[in-house]
């Protein structure tokens, strides 16, 4: 099964930074990947799928790359409502849905 | 627009069974690939398993085989998920979700149900 890795598990940040997430897939998945943002006691939201196509009515602050099985979500310049947990998804029919493991976004 | 409502949170013992249902509102439920996440305490998100429009086709993880059971009733736009044995372990929040299009992500959720398992 395709394994999926993100890196950091946590990050802290201030208002106003550039960050950027790593997901690491444990071989190549081309460009099928999708990006969540989830919120404390809430379901998760899809930010960006297929690496980059941002979703609508998400921020343009929120950005994607990446193929194969490096890819990175950036946020070009972190709001308070950014302050969140953040889960990148792979889909193949053989395992269904994988997760990585999240990576917690919070205030410095 | 779909939305999915959940119902309501569950308290069970170890041993038993929990039925959990998903009622969608919109045009597409008949058509639509639809799911099921867990998420345990402060943990990441679980895919379950996977139910086609007519329910005849399912997938399920492979560490719920045996265990679980999807099914869905097209006439009143519902989804359950049933699942047995439950232990401790089992506590989580569960999340039913629908595929999009081409299944690259899960696009509209539930708001959870929190299913605990104490004795």
């Amino acid at each position: 099964d395709i394994q999926m890795t993100q890196s950091p598990s946590t990050l802290s940040a201030s208002v106003g930074d550039r960050v950027t997430i790593t997901c690491r897939a444990s071989e190549s998945i081309s460009y099928w990947l999708t990006w969540y943002q989830q919120k404390p006691g809430k379901a998760p939201k899809v930010l960006i799928q297929k690496a980059s196509t941002l979703q609508s009515g998400v921020s343009s602050r929120f950005s994607g790359s990446g193929s194969g099985t490096e890819f990175t979500l950036t946020i070009s310049s972190l709001q308070p409502d950014d302050f969140a947990t953040y889960y990148c998804q792979h889909y193949n029919s053989y395992s269904g849905y994988t997760f990585g493991q999240g990576t917690k976004l919070e205030i410095k | 627009q779909v939305q999915l409502v959940q119902s309501g949170a569950e308290v069970k013992k170890p041993g038993a069974s929990v039925k959990l249902s998903c009622k969608a509102s919109g045009d597409t439920f008949s058509s639509d690939y639809m799911n099921w996440v867990r998420q345990a305490p402060g943990q990441g998100l679980e895919w379950m398993g996977m139910i086609n429009p007519s329910g005849g086709r399912i997938s399920y993880a492979q560490r719920f085989q045996g265990r679980v059971t999807m099914t869905r009733d097209t006439s009143t736009s519902t989804l359950y998920m049933e699942l047995s044995s439950l232990r401790s372990a089992d506590t989580a929040v569960y999340y039913c979700a629908r595929s999009n299009n081409d299944f690259s992500s899960l696009d509209y959720w539930g708001q959870g149900t929190l299913v605990t398992v104490s004795s």
